[in-house]
């Protein structure tokens, strides 16, 4: 079992642009979430996907936008690219939505925005 | 507000003794789950316990314990006869979506 993986590991995008970040989840899960988080800080929670569609989503911008494919995998688009988006996007997955399941994180995304 | 707090930034113990690391959390619902996460420099964040808050009795995971205190919103991690590989970030978590500030624990030989 793979477990979460996510691509790329790393990314360098200038202020403006738009990206997209990739996710797949471990093997027998459903559920994608989606959480950023800046440099000594928590995870911040972006959204959560389930049966392809945006169950929750956090405090952040509609520039956040999310998919999530039949076979579960799930990609995070950031549009408009601030300074303030510099940050380690992490993935996690879940066999279902509710908060008393355990999420397997991925090793992350580091996007810097220059 | 859906805060987890996590008053400790840093932390260190020696190698096999026993440390805790501290966490308070605010919600009104009576039904909710409560994680550690560990987060080693390699960045790939793991579970290390879960307590389900309906159970009185504290979970415990081999050197891994919690203290969970429901009426004062407390939810405390102890790690006992520390080893060089606790050494990371934790973070205490609400459900899934509501995590803390973390504590970065060093462990000294």
């Amino acid at each position: 079992d793979a477990g979460v993986t996510q691509s790329p590991t790393h990314l360098i995008k200038t202020r403006g642009q738009q990206v997209t970040l990739r996710c797949s989840p471990k093997s027998g899960h459903d559920t994608v979430s989606w959480y950023q988080q800046a440099l000594g800080q928590g995870p911040q929670f972006i959204f959560q996907y389930y049966e392809e569609e945006e169950r929750q989503r956090g405090n952040f911008p509609d520039r956040f936008s999310g998919h999530q494919f039949p076979n579960y995998s799930s990609e995070l688009n950031v549009n408009a690219l601030l300074l303030g988006d510099s940050a380690l996007y992490l993935c996690a997955s879940s066999l279902g939505i509710w908060g008393e399941y355990e999420q397997y994180f991925g090793p992350g995304t580091r996007l810097t925005v220059t | 507000a859906q805060t987890v707090t996590q008053s400790q930034p840093e932390m260190s113990v020696q190698e096999a003794e026993t440390v805790t690391l501290s966490c308070t959390y605010d919600t009104s619902e009576s039904d909710y789950y409560l994680f550690w996460y560990k987060q080693p420099p390699s960045r790939q964040m793991i579970l290390v316990i879960r307590q389900e808050a309906y159970k009185q009795q504290n979970a415990t995971e081999n050197r891994f314990s919690v203290n969970f205190q429901k009426a004062a919103k407390s939810f405390s991690l102890k790690i006992s006869d520390s080893q060089l590989g606790d050494a990371a970030m934790y973070f205490c978590a609400r459900n899934q979506f509501y995590f803390g500030t973390g504590t970065s624990l060093t462990v000294i030989p």
